[in-house]
């Protein structure tokens, strides 16, 4: 069955950098599209950015281009947000999630981030 | 990019039939065919409900059912019951810039 696991959320710094990991199974990995969504605590959903089955196409929300790297290892079967100059406003449940005709089919359980001094 | 406007809220009986709008532009859903719901319970991720305005994944039961016209889409949630309660969300491709968005979110309450 799918399974996508996100690590790597934790507390950080105003400013800082942290690399988010989504490990996936159950599916051919590098055949599908990926994308982060985030959710702020008692927040909506806000799409995050998004990464073709090959990493040659992604595309970014405004609120985080220019900060965040979406990327992929399709050898490891594991989709990455690199998230640098992060501000207090970043602070959300991040979710990595599988594309099937522009709709997202499988998501993981998220990992927080927080943002603080 | 600019969220999708749902209602804040909704809510019906056990049996009865609750319908969610989702308003977006001509840039989004209006203009594609690509519209998704999702449901979250709290404390869960969200899962996929309907996707392409009307298609449901399998083991999504059929009292969930999508619609579209012009820039706004619809669930409609038949025949209500008690486990529907959750917040739910629709989603569009927006092909001016290749990006998704999501709706507001809509909190189903089962009275």
């Amino acid at each position: 069955q799918v399974q996508l696991v996100e690590s790597g959320g934790g507390v950080v710094q105003p400013g800082r950098s942290l690399r988010l990991s989504c490990a996936a199974s159950g599916f051919t990995f590098s055949s599908y599209g990926m994308h982060w969504v985030r959710q702020a605590p008692g927040k909506g959903l806000e799409w995050v950015a998004v990464l073709s089955y090959d990493g040659s196409d992604k595309y970014y929300a405004d609120s985080v281009k220019g900060r965040f790297t979406i990327s992929r290892d399709n050898s490891r079967n594991t989709l990455y947000l690199q998230m640098s100059s992060l501000r207090p406003e970043d602070t959300a449940v991040y979710f990595c999630a599988k594309d099937v005709e522009y709709a997202l089919n499988y998501w993981g359980q998220g990992t927080l981030v927080t943002v603080s001094s | 990019q600019s969220a999708l406007t749902q209602p804040p809220s909704a809510s019906g009986s056990p049996g009865q039939s609750v319908t969610i709008s989702c308003t977006g532009t001509s840039s989004d859903v209006g203009g594609y065919n690509y519209v998704s719901w999702y449901q979250q319970h709290p404390g869960k991720a969200p899962q996929i409900i309907i996707y392409e305005v009307s298609k449901r994944p399998s083991g999504v039961p059929e009292r969930f059912s999508g619609s579209k016209s012009g820039n706004t889409a619809s669930l409609t949630v038949s025949g209500l019951q008690a486990e529907d309660e959750a917040d739910y969300y629709c989603s569009s491709f927006s092909g001016s810039n290749n990006r998704y968005v999501f709706g507001t979110g809509t909190k189903v309450t089962v009275l």
